[in-house]
């Protein structure tokens, strides 16, 4: 089954500034790779996805970057805001047992400071 | 759109009671709805995957009797903890995969927000 590995667990960062955050997955049958933002107490909320066959998506502030070779991808928030503040998740799709799921990093707690 | 709810937000039952949760898509039907728990600062778990009409394919390690999982309809899914007890609390989220306009299942999963479950 897919394994994923999220870094790093906790990142500081002054407002304004980029963050990003990578994480590897290990099935190479793995087609999508979508990233959640969590806040306290509520549920995640899907922020961005992207698919094996693209390399790179953008919305606005937000980046993804897939490389199936090295099997990471990574999730890039630029001109960060402290609204930006939470957990973020990213996860990987899993083919494994005859169905798809899908399976969660470990999470990044993200700090923007004012 | 792609809107899920959780119903309760929050639960506190004395041990040895059971809870019902209930997950509803408001605006997209769902074959395949899927339950997780998360203790804090952890990620999530994945429970069990509930498809609609069809047992529930519980992952290693969930027990189905304690768990049960009920698809009854293509916008509910319930999850009943029975016979809580104090090592059950947590936070449960149910996330549901859009059937997709062409009948075919997406990959995208949508959240609800999630369950406080406070055994005592």
């Amino acid at each position: 089954g897919e394994n994923v590995e999220q870094h790093p667990s906790t990142l500081s960062v002054q407002e304004g500034d980029s963050a990003v955050i990578k994480c590897t997955y290990s099935d190479s049958a793995s087609n999508y790779f979508p990233w959640y933002k969590q806040e306290l107490g509520k549920g995640p909320q899907l922020i961005i996805d992207i698919r094996s066959n693209v390399g790179e998506k953008k919305d606005q502030r937000i980046a993804v970057t897939l490389n199936k070779t090295a099997k990471h991808f990574s999730l890039h928030i630029t001109e960060t805001q402290p609204e930006d503040s939470a957990v973020y998740f990213c996860a990987a799709s899993d083919f494994s047992g005859g169905y798809n799921k899908l399976i969660f990093g470990a999470g990044t707690r993200l700090a923007v400071h004012p | 759109g792609a809107v899920v709810s959780q119903h309760p937000s929050r639960v506190i039952c004395k041990s040895g009671t059971s809870v019902k949760i209930e997950c509803r898509s408001l605006d997209f039907q769902a074959t395949t709805m899927f339950w997780y728990r998360q203790f804090p600062k952890k990620s999530l778990m994945l429970m069990a995957t509930s498809n609609e009409g069809s047992k529930a394919t519980y992952e290693q390690g969930v027990e189905k009797d304690k768990f049960l999982i009920n698809h009854a309809s293509l916008t509910l899914s319930t999850l009943t903890v029975t016979s809580a007890h104090p090592e059950d609390s947590s936070f449960y989220i149910c996330s549901a995969r859009d059937i997709g306009s062409a009948g075919v299942s997406l990959n995208e999963q949508f959240f609800g927000p999630g369950t406080r479950l406070t055994v005592l």
